[in-house]
């Protein structure tokens, strides 16, 4: 089976760079996704990484090492707005996707 | 216009009661989906459907059942609810074509926050 472990809360200071990193294990690998959900909201889709490296959309960055089973996601210049949930999640070769618990960010002034 | 919308948006009922979430999409997408938030729990999917004569069990479809009426139009019904489906359910849709096939990128609709008394 897939499953994904992601820290449940990371706290940073506005203008501060903040990483939030996932670990997965699954069978089959199709890559890497991030989304972001803000309270009260839908989780919105914010990247995909399916080769290792570095992926980047403005503000926010992900990375991924297949080797180590590892990805991260990587909010820069932090602003207010960015304080929500964020989840990792394993496509399973278009057939669904397993979302982590997510990790609550809050972005203090 | 949204291009998931989800109807209720609140919904509060008492054991027993059977209850139907609705989901319509103007994505023209084929792939649904039914998931359950719940605090701390993430994402957990309950049914999917590929498209109008296709249903898919997910990780936790004991106690729910799925209607696909139309390309567009996905239900959720549970049958008689209890106190422990109280939660926020969200429908999504994708496209495999998406990302050139390997994101399954799935876009959501606003959520119906579900109340069982």
């Amino acid at each position: 089976g897939q499953s994904l472990e992601q820290p449940s809360e990371v706290t940073a200071v506005e203008g501060a760079i903040v990483q939030i990193n996932c670990t997965y294990q699954t069978s089959g690998f199709y890559g890497l996704s991030w989304y972001q959900q803000h309270d009260g909201g839908a989780p919105t889709f914010l990247s995909y990484n399916g080769l290792d490296g570095l992926e980047e959309t403005g503000r926010f960055s992900s990375f991924l090492s297949r080797s180590d089973s590892y990805g991260y996601l990587l909010l820069q210049e932090l602003q207010m707005k960015d304080s929500a949930s964020y989840f990792c999640a394993l496509p399973t070769g278009g057939f669904k996707t397993i979302f982590g618990a997510g990790t609550r960010l809050f972005v203090k002034a | 216009d949204a291009d998931v919308t989800q109807t209720p948006r609140n919904r509060i009922t008492k054991t027993g009661k059977r209850i139907m979430l609705e989901c319509s999409q103007t994505k023209g997408h084929d792939r649904m989906y039914w998931y359950r938030q719940d605090p701390g729990l993430g994402l957990r999917l309950i049914y999917y459907s590929f498209d109008v004569k296709d249903i898919n069990k997910g990780e936790i479809s004991d106690g729910y059942s799925v209607s696909r009426q139309a390309q567009a139009k996905f239900s959720l019904s549970l049958e008689s609810a209890i106190p422990n489906q109280t939660a926020l359910y969200f429908c999504a849709t994708s496209d495999p074509r998406d990302g050139g096939g390997g994101t399954d990128t799935q876009y959501f609709g606003p959520g119906t926050r579900l109340t069982v008394l």
